[in-house]
């Protein structure tokens, strides 16, 4: 139980172009997912919040113009990434927190993950 | 600011070992730590979730303790496998104010397990 799907897992663009990377909780409902960046043999820096029904909330220094963050569901959240240049390319892996079986409050369960995307724009 | 650290940042080691990582954290006002797995080009697997009011948790070969007071955990890896060879990242998941629900990743320690 508790997986996220994460596609696509590979996508190369061209300068300019726009890509979309999905986030799909696939047996539970995630109203909060979050994204993150990984870039190469670094950790993982978290770019947003993703809150099902309401804006994203981003973290400093992360341009919510170029990183467009859609939660419609309580199953999918999406990454846009607009405009996308060379220095966009990097990891991006969604997070998603199973809700504790029973339970109607937040409480932190183990956070999954999906297997990432890797973006590269030439 | 919350900063989590982990020591060492590479290890390698003979098949059969017995093996400790170590992750370090500044604001002990921590909700829960997290244990993961990443293999190159791939996501993150749970190891282990260790909540505030637990000490340890177990799982097969691994064991991971918490000590809220002193900001440290530690996985331990028995009987080490090549198949164990990765990078392990601990998270420190926060409740309170502007970090609700986040999670602070350290740099991670690349194990190597040869043969």
């Amino acid at each position: 139980g508790a997986v996220v799907s994460q596609h696509p897992s590979r996508v190369i663009c061209k300068s300019g172009t726009s890509v979309k990377i999905e986030c799909r909780s696939l047996d539970f409902q995630a109203t909060t997912m979050f994204w993150y960046r990984q870039f190469p043999k670094q950790s993982l820096m978290l770019m947003a919040t993703s809150n099902e029904g309401s804006k994203a909330t981003y973290e400093q220094g992360v341009e919510k113009d170029k990183f467009l963050i859609n939660h419609a569901s309580l199953t999918l959240s999406t990454l846009t990434v607009t405009s996308a240049h060379p220095e966009d390319s990097s990891f991006y892996i969604c997070s998603a927190r199973p809700p504790s079986p029973g339970q109607g409050r937040w409480r932190p369960y183990g956070y999954t993950f999906g297997s990432g995307t890797r973006l590269t724009v030439v | 600011k919350q900063e989590v650290t982990q020591i060492p940042a590479a290890l390698s080691v003979p098949e059969g070992e017995n093996l400790v990582l170590n992750c370090s954290f500044t604001d002990s006002a921590i909700y829960n730590l997290q244990w993961f797995r990443q293999d190159p080009g791939k996501g993150l697997t749970s190891l282990l979730l260790i909540q505030s009011s637990q000490r340890e948790q177990t799982s097969g070969r691994l064991n991971a303790s918490l000590d809220k007071s002193s900001g440290r955990s530690t996985l331990y890896i028995a009987a080490s496998q090549p198949g164990d060879s990765a990078t392990y990242l601990c998270a420190a998941i926060y409740a309170g104010g502007t970090s609700y629900g986040k999670l602070t990743f350290g740099q991670g320690t690349i194990l190597t397990v040869h043969p």
